[in-house]
């Protein structure tokens, strides 16, 4: 079935740096999607993009819909502990059905 | 305040039962999604709904069951079949079958004693 390759599987970083992480994809899709899940809780919804070549941003979020339609990557800058989560990407093509990303697990040490 | 509920929060499951958890909205979505989340993986979807009373299944639909009487509630069993439970399930419901992102609830974490 489709995949999403989602990296890096984890990140530590100290606060205040930046952070970058991808999703990449075999297929094209229509819509990308940016989650952050906390521990025991559900995904929260971070950005969502529509368009290849849309840049969007949320904050000190920002995330693009990659221009060939089979990537997109999200950066945090100046990261802070409540940064602290699960990333995960999602896409979803003509069905109504999205496939998620395995996730990035980022660390921010004080 | 709209949003999605599951519950309970934990259920414990004796083996050879049947356990059902509960997913509302009152966001006026018309579709649902059941997913199981296990430790260091992402998401994979048992089943969905686009409208009342219709639903589909997705890639891990064997050992679950749904219904879809209401277009508020879309509760998931899951059946002894289902020789490993133990997971976190998440709800989602998204505005209809064709646009926007889903929305999650807070899960549902199942164990089996």
């Amino acid at each position: 079935g489709q995949q999403l390759n989602q990296s890096p599987q984890s990140m530590f970083i100290q606060e205040g740096e930046d952070v970058s992480m991808n999703c990449t994809s075999s297929s094209i899709f229509n819509t990308w999607l940016w989650y952050k899940q906390d521990p025991g809780e559900g995904p929260v919804l971070l950005i969502a993009l529509y368009k290849a070549g849309e840049l969007t941003s949320n904050g000190r979020l920002t995330a693009q819909f990659g221009i060939t339609r089979k990537d997109s990557f999200l950066n945090i800058s100046a990261s802070i502990p409540s940064d602290v989560g699960i990333y995960f990407c999602a896409s979803g093509g003509a069905t109504n059905k999205l496939i998620f990303g395995t996730g990035t697990l980022l660390a921010v040490q004080p | 305040d709209g949003g999605i509920t599951q519950s309970p929060k934990y259920l414990f499951r004796k083996e050879g039962q049947n356990v059902t958890l509960s997913c509302e909205q009152n966001l006026n979505h018309d579709a649902m999604y059941w997913y199981r989340q296990d430790p260091g993986q992402g998401l994979r979807l048992i089943y969905y709904s686009q409208i009342v009373n219709d639903f589909q299944k997705g890639d891990i639909a064997e050992g679950y069951s749904v219904s879809r009487e209401k277009k508020e509630s879309f509760p998931l069993t899951v059946t002894s079949a289902q020789k490993n439970p133990t997971a976190f399930y998440l709800c989602a419901s998204r505005i209809d079958r064709e646009s926007g992102p889903q929305h999650f609830g807070d899960g549902t974490r199942l164990s089996i004693l």
